[in-house]
């Protein structure tokens, strides 16, 4: 049973660059949440997708974005880096509507911008 | 909105010796509390979780947590930890909304042999 994975591991891009990352759920999982943890600080919500669709944003900016394909994958998006944007981008996957549901997490793509 | 404070950045403890990381959170209702655990360059795996009913919870690894009410706390402890217990460690929250999950900075812990 496949857990979630994602890609590429690492990635290095220069400021005002965009850059894709992508994330394959659990299998049986149907939404995926995007976090992002800086060095030495907890994960920080991003947004989740379910149906194709954004359900819930944290508090970032709308260079941040995403889509959900029909086999539930996922992909991160992020336009305009900047250097405060190098960090560790985790994906996990649950099953939508179930707060008790855990998150599985991905071991993420360390992001470094120069 | 909800918060998580762990008091704690970097714990040291002898191997063999208990083990306890505090968490506190904040939330108006009752909340669904989770420990996780971050081997480094790893993702984050679910050590154990409470959402209602026995306010002691066994997990994966020996570890256990106490849901505290009162003290707004859900302190994750191990009776006799492990040189691979080394890692980081995260408390987190979650409200009903089915919101994401709000995370605390981490307790980063050290085995001594």
């Amino acid at each position: 049973d496949a857990g979630v994975t994602q890609s590429p591991t690492h990635l290095i891009k220069t400021r005002g660059q965009q850059v894709t990352l992508r994330c394959s759920p659990k299998s049986g999982h149907d939404t995926v949440s995007w976090y992002q943890q800086a060095l030495g600080q907890g994960p920080q919500f991003i947004f989740q997708y379910y149906e194709e669709e954004e359900r819930q944003r944290g508090n970032f900016p709308d260079r941040f974005s995403g889509h959900q394909f029909p086999n539930y994958s996922s992909e991160l998006n992020v336009n305009a880096l900047l250097l405060g944007d190098s960090a560790l981008y985790l994906c996990a996957s649950s099953l939508f509507g179930q707060s008790n549901s855990p998150l599985h997490f991905g071991n993420g793509t360390r992001l470094t911008v120069t | 909105a909800q918060s998580v404070t762990q008091p704690d950045i970097h714990i040291t403890v002898s191997e063999g010796a208990s083990l306890e990381l505090r968490c506190n959170y904040s939330y108006g209702a009752t909340p669904y509390l989770f420990w996780y655990v971050q081997s480094p360059g790893q993702g984050l795996q679910l050590l154990l979780k409470y959402f209602s009913g026995d306010t002691l919870v066994q997990g994966i690894k020996g570890f256990e947590a106490e849901f505290k009410r009162s003290q707004s706390s859900f302190n994750l402890r191990k009776p006799s930890v492990h040189w691979s217990d080394a890692a980081e460690y995260f408390c987190a929250v979650v409200g009903g909304g089915a919101d994401g999950l709000t995370f605390g900075k981490g307790t980063h812990l050290i085995i001594q042999p």
